[in-house]
Parts: structure tokens; sequence; C-alpha cells
């Protein structure tokens, strides 16, 4: 079975600090995934990866960024947490379809890590 | 922009009844779309996945249907059982630059009782 494993599954942080969520998959995909999850706005991806040392922005980048040093492993970084990085956040991970420009389907979740920014 | 829509407002239904969840989306053509649940407190997980030129697709008490021009997906659970009881997300891939993503609507929630 494949698995996508969080650092922490709750986590409490004050306003200014610097948080680190790790994710690792033991499946050798290319593609990881970060994404948040609030009430009523479903999934909404931050950064992605296709390859190691390999990002790309999703739909709600401002306030982190991304680290992926080796293909397991896909780190999330709040440079300076804020009130409103308070949310689930999920990694997933995925393999990429040769020949289709890095085109993916089935995404594995980990179990997510609630953030609560005070 | 492109849009996915579900239903917000929880399904109740009746044990051993047929549960259909919709999915509809506006502003693009996706290639394939996806079925996840998602219990609470956890990570979604994967059902079934559909391409653009399926029309169905099952899975033991699990039904997708896939219409292109209506631009909606049907989810259904056949003899449905109180261990159904989940948020169900449908995503559809968007292309972006070349690398393809996922995009999630907001999820419906469905409550079976006995």
């Amino acid at each position: 079975d494949v698995k996508v494993t969080q650092s922490s599954r709750y986590l409490v942080k004050r306003t200014g600090e610097k948080v680190f969520l790790e994710c690792v998959q033991d499946m050798d995909h290319e593609n990881m995934f970060w994404y948040r999850q609030d009430p009523g706005l479903g999934l909404r991806l931050i950064y992605f990866s296709y390859d190691v040392k390999m990002k790309e922005k999703g739909d709600i980048p401002e306030g982190y960024s991304v680290s992926r040093e080796k293909k397991e492993r896909f780190s999330l970084i709040l440079e300076s947490a804020s009130t409103n990085q308070t949310s689930m956040y999920l990694c997933a991970s995925s393999f990429a379809l040769p020949g289709w420009g890095g085109v993916q389907e089935t995404q594995y979740f980990g179990p997510g890590t609630r953030l609560l920014v005070l | 922009s492109q849009k996915i829509e579900q239903n917000s407002e929880a399904l109740n239904i009746q044990e051993g009844k047929t549960a259909t969840l919709t999915c509809n989306y506006t502003n693009y053509s996706p290639a394939y779309l996806q079925w996840y649940r998602q219990d609470p407190g956890r990570g979604p997980v994967f059902l079934l996945l559909i391409r653009e030129n399926e029309k169905e697709k099952r899975k033991e008490r699990l039904k997708v249907t896939f219409d292109t021009t209506l631009k909606q997906s049907l989810f259904h659970i056949t003899a449905s059982q109180p261990a159904d009881s989940a948020t169900y997300l449908c995503a559809l891939d968007s292309p972006r630059g070349g690398y393809n993503k996922l995009i999630f609507g907001a999820g419906t929630r469905l409550a079976v009782h006995p």
C-alpha cells in the first residue's frame, strides 16, 4: 500500500514563527503536492513538485515556500506564520504518466496536519 | 474562471437506498474526473477515475457517470450503508503550463441512517 506520512497531526504555533511541515511518501512518486483545506473552500493547491529540486506555484503560494531535496520528501515552510494560515494542511503524491507532459492520475494523501496559529 | 460545484448541503438517506451526488463544472473541458472519499480528520482517499471518452464506470457498489455535454458527473452508491457516511469530493484535471494539476470541489457530506 502507498503510504504518505506527515510529520505532525496537530501543531500550535505563534504568529511570526517559522513553521516546517514535512511529508514523506514511500512509492517513488514523481509528483508531490501541498494543499490547504478550509470549510466551504475545498482543497486549494499551495505548491507542487514534479521532480527533485523542482517546484511550481499553485493557486495560493503567498506566505509559503517549499523544498524538495529528495524524491520522497516534500517540505512546506511558513516563513512567518499568521493567523490566517490556521488550516488543515494535506500532502499528496502521485505518479507522472510518461508522454503526457507530466499529467498525473490518482493522488495519495497523507493524514493531514491541523495547524493553529495564535 | 474554472469552477467546480458540489452540493454544499448534506445528503441524508436511509440505509439500503441509492445515494446520488452531483458534480458540475464550468469553463473548461477536463480530460478526466476523479471521486475521493474523506472521513473527518483524515486525508481524501481515491475511489474512481473516469475519462472524457467514458460514459460510465463501476466499482462494486459505486458508479460514476461523466456527461461532457452537460458538464456534469454523477456519483452513485447503491445499497448504501452507514459506513458510507463521509464527505465525497470530485476533482478534475486542469492543464497548467504543461503540468496538469487537479482542481477539487468543496465536497458533499453524505449521512446514511440505519
